[in-house]
Order: C-alpha cells, then sequence, then structure tokens
C-alpha cells in the first residue's frame, strides 16, 4: 500500500508569491490533515479535511488555505508569502473509525524556503 | 482541548530501558494518549496508543495510571536508531481533531 505523498519534497519562494503543496493520502483514507512545523514552535495544526469538507481548522491566518477533491487528494495554498511561513509542511491522512485513532499517517513533507 | 507536557530532551546510551513521561492535567474521559516517534525531516510515526493501565507492543510499552493525568513511554533496549524526537498526543476519539502537538522529547541515544 502507497504511503501518504507530498509534492514537491522542496520549494523556494519569493516574498509576496504565493505557493500550492498537494497531499496524496493512503488509498481509501478520505481525512487529510496539514500541520506546520518549525524549530520554534513544534507541529501546528493547519486544519483538516473529510470528504472534502473543512472539518477543523487551526490558527493561522487567512492566507492560508486548502481544499480536498473527490479522490480525497488534498493542496494547501498559502498567499503573499512571508519570512515566517518558512517551514515542514506536513500532511496526515486517517480513515476515520470512530473508534481509537491509530491512523495519522504522515508524509515527508514539503520543506517550503521563503527568501 | 488537553495540553502535553513532556521533557525538552533525554540522554541515553545503547542497550538501556528508556522512559519518557508525559503529563496531560486536562485529559477528558473520551480521550486517549497517542505516542508519535520523528525522525529528522520525516513525518512523525506512529508507536503506540492507550487509554488507562498498560499497552505492549513490539516497540514500545505504555504506562497509564489510573487518574490518566500522566502516561510513560518505555521504549526498552534503545539503539542508535531510536534516536529521534517522541510525542505525546491526547486524541479525542469523537470528532474533534484539532491535536495540540507539544514540542516533544528529543531522545538522544549514544554508543
Amino acid at each position: 500500500k502507497a504511503g501518504v505523498t507530498q509534492t514537491p519534497r522542496y520549494l523556494i519562494k519569493t516574498r509576496g508569491q504565493q505557493v500550492t503543496l498537494s497531499c496524496s493520502p493512503i488509498s481509501g483514507h478520505r481525512s487529510v490533515s496539514w500541520y506546520q512545523q518549525t524549530p520554534g514552535q513544534g507541529l501546528q495544526f493547519l486544519f483538516e479535511y473529510f470528504s472534502e469538507t473543512q472539518r477543523n481548522k487551526g490558527n493561522f491566518p487567512g492566507r492560508f488555505s486548502g481544499r480536498q477533491f473527490s479522490n480525497s487528494r488534498s493542496e494547501m495554498n498559502v498567499s503573499t508569502l512571508e519570512l515566517g511561513d518558512s517551514a515542514l509542511y506536513l500532511c496526515a491522512s486517517r480513515e476515520p473509525t470512530g473508534d481509537q485513532d491509530y491512523g495519522y499517517t504522515f508524509g515527508s513533507g514539503t520543506r517550503l524556503t521563503v527568501v | 482541548l488537553a495540553k502535553t507536557t513532556q521533557p525538552i530532551s533525554m540522554d541515553s546510551y545503547e542497550g538501556q530501558e528508556v522512559n519518557i513521561t508525559c503529563s496531560h492535567n486536562n485529559i477528558a474521559t473520551n480521550d486517549y494518549i497517542t505516542w508519535y516517534q520523528q525522525f529528522p525531516s520525516q513525518g512523525p510515526r506512529f508507536i503506540i496508543q492507550g487509554y488507562k493501565t498498560k499497552v505492549t507492543n513490539e516497540v514500545a510499552s505504555l504506562f497509564i495510571p489510573a487518574d490518566r493525568k500522566s502516561s510513560t513511554l518505555s521504549l526498552p533496549r534503545v539503539s542508535l536508531s531510536d534516536t529521534a524526537v517522541y510525542y505525546c498526543l491526547v486524541l479525542n476519539a469523537g470528532n474533534n481533531r484539532k491535536l495540540i502537538w507539544g514540542l516533544g522529547t528529543s531522545l538522544a541515544v549514544n554508543p
């Protein structure tokens, strides 16, 4: 079974630009979550999508947005990039069981550098 | 949302048992305690999950006291490859998946 695939693996952008990151979940997983990871802040929850609907949202500005397609693939977009947006962006997929949660499988992330 | 507190870093040697304790004073009745492991430039990987008492799998053991306000991840006979950051999480079994990740515990295993 293929794991969670994130593309691109590395990205360098200039301040003010926008960027789109992609995540393909494990086949059959309908939930996709996004996280930002920086050395000082650790893992910060961005949002979670389930069956094309945003279910939860973290405390990030509106410049951060996402969407999920009917095949469960997800994209996140960051507009008007700032230097502080430089981070490892991680995607995790899960198939909710309504019971215990074993299921967060993470991708290897996209390393975004804003210059 | 239950917040967790764990040591920032720990040092150990190959072959030793390592115990990492996490406190989660505000844990709710339907919350589960879950531990993840993360290597540099990779996403976190699930290690173990439990609700109460003790859980053991091929990788680790998880000890949870009766009041569930803390938990201890136990790694038996660590090796150099266990050098990683370990995260303790409290997961709501319901629809609220707004996870709060702390900074984790950076474990360094020395030869």
